[in-house]
């Protein structure tokens, strides 16, 4: 069975600084992966999503994720955060297209100061 | 617009009462979800749907049921057996194999007092 580790609850940063959100995974067979944020009280909106080829994967708003299968992570990084980002970010994997197989981290929650 | 709509989104019961939360999306998803949130737990799977009059057991179904006679529809019944009902629950669907990726519903936050 796979499961995802999201190594920090919380991570607070001032704006325009950068931000790293960490997520390791661990799985006996070959992984998907997505990061997906949720701002209060919403739903959950899609980042990103690794499924093959180029390891550096880039999504929406300036985030970019980083697939290391050797270490089994998928960090979460934005060079320059702005208020706007505040939310929290769910890490997810996905062992093959089983569906109903899809396993959420316990989340982190972004807070961007001024 | 495509997308997912859950209603309501806020929802109060009394403690022995069942309660049916609906989820309908026009994306053309064969697949559907149901997640349950609380704090500090991330999302935990209650109920998936592969297709029509077809659902499977997630990780946390009891006190839980679902029907699926509709693509477009997925409700969720949260029934007295359920110990600890008051949570966000989040409705998911995705493209049957090809894409993966869930798109998600605003979701319900359900009280039970």
């Amino acid at each position: 069975a796979q499961s995802v580790t999201q190594l920090d609850s919380q991570v607070p940063v001032f704006e325009e600084a950068p931000v790293e959100l960490r997520c390791n995974y661990s799985s006996s067979v070959s992984v998907y992966l997505f990061w997906y944020v949720q701002y209060p009280n919403q739903g959950l909106q899609l980042l990103l999503k690794y499924l093959s080829g180029s390891t550096l994967v880039k999504g929406i708003n300036g985030f970019e994720a980083e697939f290391n299968k050797s270490q089994t992570s998928f960090h979460l990084r934005k060079p320059s955060v702005h208020i706007s980002d505040t939310a929290e970010y769910f890490c997810a994997v996905m062992a093959g297209w089983s569906q109903g197989n899809l396993i959420f981290g316990k989340g982190t929650k972004l807070s961007v100061k001024p | 617009d495509g997308g997912i709509t859950q209603s309501p989104k806020y929802l109060f019961r009394k403690e022995g009462q069942n309660v049916t939360l609906s989820c309908e999306q026009n994306l053309n998803h064969d697949a559907m979800y149901w997640y349950r949130q609380d704090p500090g737990q991330g999302l935990r799977l209650i109920y998936y749907s592969q297709i029509v009059n077809d659902f499977q057991k997630g990780d946390i179904a009891e006190g839980y049921s679902v029907s699926r006679e509709k693509k477009e529809s997925f409700p969720l019944t949260v029934t007295s057996a359920q110990k600890n009902p008051t949570a966000f629950y989040l409705c998911a669907s995705s493209i049957w194999v090809t894409e993966g990726e869930a798109f998600f519903g605003q979701g319900t936050r359900l009280t039970v007092v």
